[in-house]
């Protein structure tokens, strides 16, 4: 079974730009989150998909992160304009159920550097 | 709210010596507790977890930690070091929230090996 694949491994853009980050969960996973890293940070959440629904976004920093799910299997977290802030490493990961402690499967991330 | 504190950013310990990373929480609700590793270039993957019940977990690779609600703390330990445990560890929290089991994590503990 594949587990959660996250596109690009790597991103360096510079200020101002657009980037698109995708994850890919494990097949038959309805939960989906995104975390971030900021360097020498601890991980941070940004947001919950069940299915195709947010069921919560309280961790995203502001209206430039915009993430989407279509049709409740991959996502996309795209961030129009990028700002300096905004590098660190983009975590995907993705569960089954809702049982309590589920667990999370965590794709390898995406590095994302803006210049 | 959950937080969750790492004692020390790194850690050294010889080939063959014990392993303890410290980890302490904070929830206002019944904690589930999970380590995740970080190997280089790779994403996170569970060691292990406390949901209910025995308080000592044992995980993969030899880790296991010990869920002590008096102290609030879930320390990972391993009796003997190897080689290949030399990674980043993050201890995290979460709580059953109506779905949404978002974790809280920790800094993170980088654990160099010396041979």
């Amino acid at each position: 079974e594949a587990g959660v694949t996250q596109f690009p491994s790597h991103s360096v853009i510079e200020k101002g730009q657009t980037v698109t980050l995708r994850c890919d969960p494990i097949s038959g996973h309805d939960n989906l989150y995104w975390y971030r890293r900021v360097m020498g940070k601890e991980i941070k959440f940004l947001l919950h998909f069940v299915k195709e629904s947010k069921q919560d976004e309280s961790g995203m920093p502001n209206n430039r992160f915009l993430a989407e799910r279509t049709g409740g299997t991959y996502s996309t977290l795209k961030v129009q304009p990028a700002e300096l802030e905004d590098s660190g490493v983009y975590f995907c990961a993705s569960s089954q159920e809702h049982r309590m402690g589920e667990t999370q499967y965590f794709g390898p991330g995406t590095r994302l550097l803006v210049l | 709210a959950q937080s969750v504190t790492q004692l020390g950013s790194h850690v050294s310990v010889s080939e063959g010596a014990l392993v303890l990373l410290r980890c302490n929480y904070s929830s206002s609700v019944p904690p589930y507790l999970f380590w995740y590793v970080q190997y280089p270039n790779q994403g996170l993957q569970l060691l292990l977890k406390y949901t209910t019940g025995a308080t000592l977990v044992k995980g993969i690779n030899g880790f296991e930690a010990e869920f002590k609600k008096s102290e609030t703390s879930f320390h990972l330990t391993k009796p003997s070091a190897h080689m290949s445990d030399a990674a980043e560890y993050f201890c995290a929290v979460s709580v059953h929230n109506f779905g949404n089991e978002k974790l809280t994590f920790g800094t993170g503990t980088r654990l160099t090996i010396i041979p």
